[in-house]
């Protein structure tokens, strides 16, 4: 079964600091691996995907299969980043996403 | 292009009653995911259609169902509502063909069960 695990319900951490949101995941093939943002009164959307290695808004996530592990990385944290971050994984012919906790992210000014 | 949409927003029922939601992808999509999403479970796979054929369900009781119809819009019943099913209910869509398994999401719909 796959299984996604966000550790930190909540975080905080001070405009201009580096910001880390962490995600782990088990699953024996090669998933795919998704965040997903939603910020106050919005939508869930997609903040970026591992299989295009992109930067969006500043945020990076490297896909590390060895430590099954696809943390969520910003160097500097800006006030508008405050939002929930979901990670999730979509596996093989599955074409569901498993998501994790979420990561309540408080960026203070 | 428009977004998925949801209808209604919200909604208020009683234990014992049904609800039926709605759904519409955004245009040329055909498959249509639901989610539930509660603040104990997160959000979790209820069921996904594509061209009218449910492909895959999650580990909901048969009290929750769903359809999909020829120009792809989804509904989602749920029957017999337990205070439980209070939750945001949430549908995605995605593209067909191959790439990414990135999915759309609607700003869902959400249930209130007294």
């Amino acid at each position: 079964a796959q299984r996604v695990t966000q550790p930190e319900k909540l975080l905080s951490v001070f405009k201009g600091a580096p910001v880390e949101l962490k995600c782990n995941y088990s699953y024996s093939g090669s998933p795919e691996l998704f965040w997903y943002v939603q910020y106050s009164r919005q939508r869930l959307q997609l903040l970026l995907r591992h299989i295009s290695r992109e930067s969006i808004k500043g945020f990076t996530a490297d896909l590390n299969k060895g430590e099954t592990s696809f943390h969520l990385k910003k160097p500097f944290a800006q006030e508008e980043d405050s939002a929930m971050y979901y990670c999730a994984l979509s596996s093989g012919s599955a074409r569901q996403l498993t998501f994790g906790s979420g990561t309540q992210l408080t960026v203070l000014p | 292009k428009a977004g998925v949409t949801q209808t209604p927003r919200y909604l208020i029922k009683t234990r014992g009653q049904q609800v039926t939601l709605s759904c519409s992808p955004i245009s040329g999509h055909r498959s249509v995911s639901w989610y539930q999403q509660t603040p104990g479970q997160g959000l979790q796979f209820l069921f996904e259609y594509f061209s009218e054929t449910q492909r895959n369900k999650g580990n909901f009781p048969g009290r929750f169902s769903g359809r999909q119809f020829s120009n792809s819009r989804s509904e989602m019943n749920v029957s017999t509502l337990e205070l439980g099913d209070s939750a945001l209910y949430l549908c995605a869509s995605r593209g067909a063909g191959q790439g990414t398994r990135e999915q759309f999401f609607g700003p869902g719909t959400r249930l209130t069960v007294l």
